[in-house]
């Protein structure tokens, strides 16, 4: 059984802060990694991948990848409160097609 | 510019009886997921389908079923609802179903089963 594993939450910041989010996975044959943001009610967004190790900056986001700890990161530099969801580590493998998801992690930005 | 369409967007079954999630997708994308998601929980996939004609089973396919007759629609059956298959169901879709395609979602069936 594949999993992915998120740190426990909620995860509180107040605004301007980092937050730091962290998932590990099980699969040591993982190809590709995503963070899926999700607003309460709403669909999955996808707002990084991540596909080799190292950093991947994308404006305020910046996607950490460290295969030989089975590791991956998200840090949201400058939170905002419009931040405030929940994200989902995704990890696909080279297998198949099927992506899984960690349960997430809350995260709110305090004003 | 529809994307992934499902309906319907709210329902209440009773125990034992039977319904049809729509999904549909405009987008000419060969690979098509369910997924469900309880509170509190990540996604868990259901099936999926890289091509019409073509499905497979996923995490948790038991009291479901699905069929692609289309490339456009997948819809997702269920047979004798339980309250264990109330959730949030969501349908996404990708071109390729590889990590450089992104899951494109709908937004949603929220399902009670009482």
């Amino acid at each position: 059984q594949k999993e992915v594993e998120q740190n426990s939450g909620p995860l509180s910041v107040p605004e301007g802060a980092i937050a730091s989010l962290n998932c590990t996975y099980s699969d040591r044959v993982s190809q590709s990694f995503f963070w899926y943001r999700q607003y309460s009610g709403k669909s999955p967004e996808l707002i990084m991948s991540i596909y080799s190790n190292g950093d991947k900056e994308d404006g305020r986001f910046t996607a950490q990848l460290n295969k030989a700890s089975q590791y991956v990161s998200l840090l949201i530099r400058d939170s905002q409160p419009s931040d405030s969801a929940t994200y989902l580590c995704a990890v696909m493998d080279g297998a198949n097609s099927k992506l899984t998801f960690g349960k997430g992690i809350t995260l709110s930005v305090r004003p | 510019n529809a994307g992934v369409t499902q309906t319907p967007k709210f329902r209440i079954l009773k125990i034992g009886q039977s319904m049809t999630l729509q999904c549909a997708q405009d987008m000419n994308h060969n690979y098509m997921y369910w997924y469900r998601q309880d509170p509190g929980m990540g996604l868990k996939l259901i099936y999926y389908s890289v091509g019409a004609g073509i499905t497979d089973k996923g995490e948790v396919p038991n009291g479901y079923n699905v069929s692609r007759s289309t490339t456009e629609d997948f819809p997702l059956r269920l047979e004798l609802a339980a309250p264990s298959q109330t959730s949030v169901y969501f349908c996404a879709s990708s071109y390729s179903g590889q990590g450089d395609s992104p899951l494109h979602f709908g937004n949603g069936t929220r399902l009670t089963v009482t």
